[in-house]
């Protein structure tokens, strides 16, 4: 069983606060992403991480950043919520390097920007 | 680019009938593949997966073999339950070792 958590599950927020979104994992891995999902089920990568002090921006463009300053710790921050910001949000983490890693996904914090 | 095509749903199925999802592939050199599944108010999971030509990835009654000359990696099960009832996604990982994911197909069983 993965052992990657995510916090809060549900958020409901008033546009223009900021909001940051936990994503820990407790199995060393080096390389964490971060997914939208939207209404219609597709997954988009907006962030990933392939150790610390290492981020880069996925294939979707998003308004929210990421650090990484520990491995286990993978936060992505909203600096001012918008409507259009409603989404699921999943985190994600994998071994490093290894043909057909396996991504372990964590439950999801689900977003409802007022 | 590296993309994956998956039959659009959603599918809704009867207790014990047979299940087939498809999924094609385009990808340059030799990919690995997965099918990950999502439950209800949860992440995604893996289901199985195939590293190379021909192999079959099976688990909890699920299969699907890597199919390089049809780029292929269908997803079947000869009898589903209503407790199988998730999107099913479909997903490649290549050169890049990052995951591209199909759109995802909703399936429904009902008893």
């Amino acid at each position: 069983e993965a052992d990657i958590y995510q916090t809060p599950r549900y958020l409901v927020i008033g546009t223009g606060k900021k909001i940051t979104l936990e994503c820990s994992q407790t199995m060393g891995h080096d390389k964490m992403y971060w997914y939208q999902q939207d209404p219609g089920m597709e997954l988009h990568l907006i962030h990933y991480s392939y150790g610390v002090n290492s981020t880069e921006k996925g294939d979707l463009s998003s308004e929210s950043t990421v650090s990484r300053i520990r491995t286990e710790h993978f936060p992505l921050t909203l600096e001012s919520a918008r409507p259009s910001h409603t989404s699921q949000y999943l985190c994600a983490s994998s071994e490093n390097g290894q043909r057909g890693e396996t991504q372990y996904f964590g439950p999801g914090t689900r977003l409802l920007v007022l | 680019g590296d993309s994956v095509t998956q039959m659009e749903g959603p599918v809704t199925l009867s207790e014990e009938a047979f299940l087939t999802i498809n999924c094609t592939y385009t990808a340059t050199g030799y990919p690995s593949l997965f099918w990950y599944v999502q439950y209800p108010g949860e992440g995604l999971q893996l289901l199985l997966k195939a590293t190379k030509a021909d192999d079959k990835g099976s688990n909890k009654g699920f299969e699907a073999t890597y199919r390089k000359e049809t780029t292929s990696f269908h997803l079947e099960k000869g009898s589903v339950q209503v407790s199988d009832s998730a999107v099913y996604f479909c997903a490649l990982s290549g050169s890049a070792r990052q995951l591209t994911f199909g759109s995802g197909t909703q399936l429904t069983v009902l008893p």
